[in-house]
């Protein structure tokens, strides 16, 4: 099966930086994908990795190590804006699956104080 | 404008009652998703289809049943078989292929009492 875990809450004030932390453990690892959801929304994609290592977008840095099964969202120079859940999920090509399902950790709810 | 529509926002109905949730895609993707959130939840997955005229079951397929008869559309019913339906419903697509990026429609808020 697969297990994602993530912490369940994070507060953090404008302008600074916050790491969250994403640990799975999965039968067939394809990739990993950060999404933003603010409450009563959708999901909104923030970052792929497939590779090890760390991927950059803007103020945005997804990290990923394969062989720990970890991943980690950076999300620097904080804006009230930036608060909201942030979900990891996992892509597993469990039973041979070419299809891209994905398996979702719980979320990890940022507060972002002035 | 290309995207996910689901229609609509916020839909109430009483026990014992079917109700069919709408998504439509104009995307061109394959592949399109259920899922149910719950508050404190992760997504689960209900059903997903990968082609027209074929679906497969998710994690939590009991009460829910789907239909996927053009690439563009891929309704959910909520059945009365369904014992906890109240949910926030989300509808997703994606391309078959790397990097299996999903796409998320706004989501229906169902609400059964």
């Amino acid at each position: 099966g697969q297990n994602i875990d993530q912490p369940t809450e994070m507060t953090a004030t404008e302008g600074a930086i916050v790491q969250i932390n994403c640990t799975y453990q999965t039968s067939g690892f394809n990739g990993l994908f950060w999404y933003q959801q603010h409450a009563g929304e959708a999901p909104t994609f923030l970052s792929y990795n497939v590779l090890d290592g760390l991927e950059e977008k803007g103020r945005f840095s997804s990290f990923l190590s394969r062989s720990k099964g970890y991943s980690y969202l950076l999300l620097k120079e904080l804006q009230m804006k930036d608060s909201a859940s942030y979900l990891c999920a996992v892509r597993d090509n469990d039973r041979g699956s070419t299809l891209g399902r994905l398996y979702f950790g719980r979320g990890t709810q940022l507060t972002v104080w002035p | 404008d290309g995207g996910i529509t689901q229609s609509p926002k916020y839909l109430f109905r009483k026990e014992g009652q079917n109700v069919t949730l709408s998504c439509e895609q104009n995307l061109n993707h394959d592949a399109m998703y259920w899922y149910r959130q719950d508050p404190g939840q992760g997504l689960r997955l209900i059903y997903y289809s990968q082609i027209v005229n074929d679906f497969q079951k998710g994690d939590i397929a009991e009460g829910y049943s789907v239909s996927r008869e053009k690439k563009e559309s891929f309704p959910l019913t909520v059945t009365s078989a369904q014992k906890n339906p109240t949910a926030f419903y989300l509808c997703a697509s994606s391309i078959v292929g790397q990097p299996y990026e999903q796409y998320f429609g706004p989501g229906t808020r169902l609400t059964v009492t």
